[in-house]
């Protein structure tokens, strides 16, 4: 089945503490990005993908960090996370350019920083 | 860059009839305009899309809009029912250009039996 997976699902870690969450996609896709959504704020982009290797700031990078050293994995690294960066996050891929359209998103991340 | 507005944000609609929801966009290049629905603890899925050399697209109940020259479209949702009650979302980007993807913040809708 095609799918985006993320893991874990829900996170309660305390401040300072680094973590991880990880993404996987097998649909052999070229774009992957991550996003939070906050109340109110809908979908915030934190970093995209367009391949390995290569990665950029979103609207909201702060805080996080981003690797994409193989095509199917791209995890969210939070160093030194703070209460406000508690959030529910999604992961996205996309096709790349000239094989389709529309971001599979992931299952979600609820993320507690207390 | 771009910016997405959406309304309203909330909606409330009786069970049958229709909804509709706006969404207006300021980069003039973006050219392809996604729907997401996302149902409560679940993850954001798309439902419909429209590109720009298209003025109108249906599937079954739910149709999209597209105003280039206004920069906005539109969801409509027709006979709507119980399962239609979701948070949708509009988003803008340039065709397979993941870097500019905006999403709007959102529309709760809640169809009243």
């Amino acid at each position: 089945e095609a799918q985006v997976t993320q893991n874990p699902r829900y996170l309660i870690t305390v401040t300072g503490k680094k973590l991880t969450v990880t993404c996987s996609q097998n649909m052999n896709h070229e774009y992957m990005s991550w996003y939070r959504q906050d109340p109110g704020l809908g979908l915030r982009q934190i970093y995209y993908s367009m391949n390995v290797e290569v990665t950029d700031k979103g609207d909201v990078p702060e805080g996080y960090k981003v690797s994409r050293k193989e095509k199917r994995n791209f995890p969210l690294i939070l160093e030194s996370p703070s209460p406000n960066q508690t959030s529910l996050y999604f992961c996205a891929s996309l096709p790349g350019r000239g094989h389709g359209y529309g971001y599979t998103f992931g299952s979600g991340t609820r993320l507690t920083v207390v | 860059g771009e910016n997405v507005e959406q309304h309203p944000s909330t909606l409330s609609v009786q069970e049958g009839d229709s909804a509709v929801i706006k969404c207006t966009y300021s980069d003039s290049a973006s050219n392809y305009f996604p729907w997401y629905k996302q149902e409560l603890g679940k993850r954001p899925q798309l439902i419909i899309d429209i590109r720009s050399n298209v003025g109108e697209k249906k599937d079954q109940r739910i149709a999209v809009t597209l105003n280039k020259t206004a920069k906005h479209f539109s969801l409509h949702i027709t006979e709507t029912q119980p399962e239609d009650s979701a948070v949708y979302f509009c988003a803008a980007s340039q065709v397979l250009d993941g870097q500019n993807f905006v999403f709007g913040p959102g529309t709760r809708l809640s169809v009243l039996p």
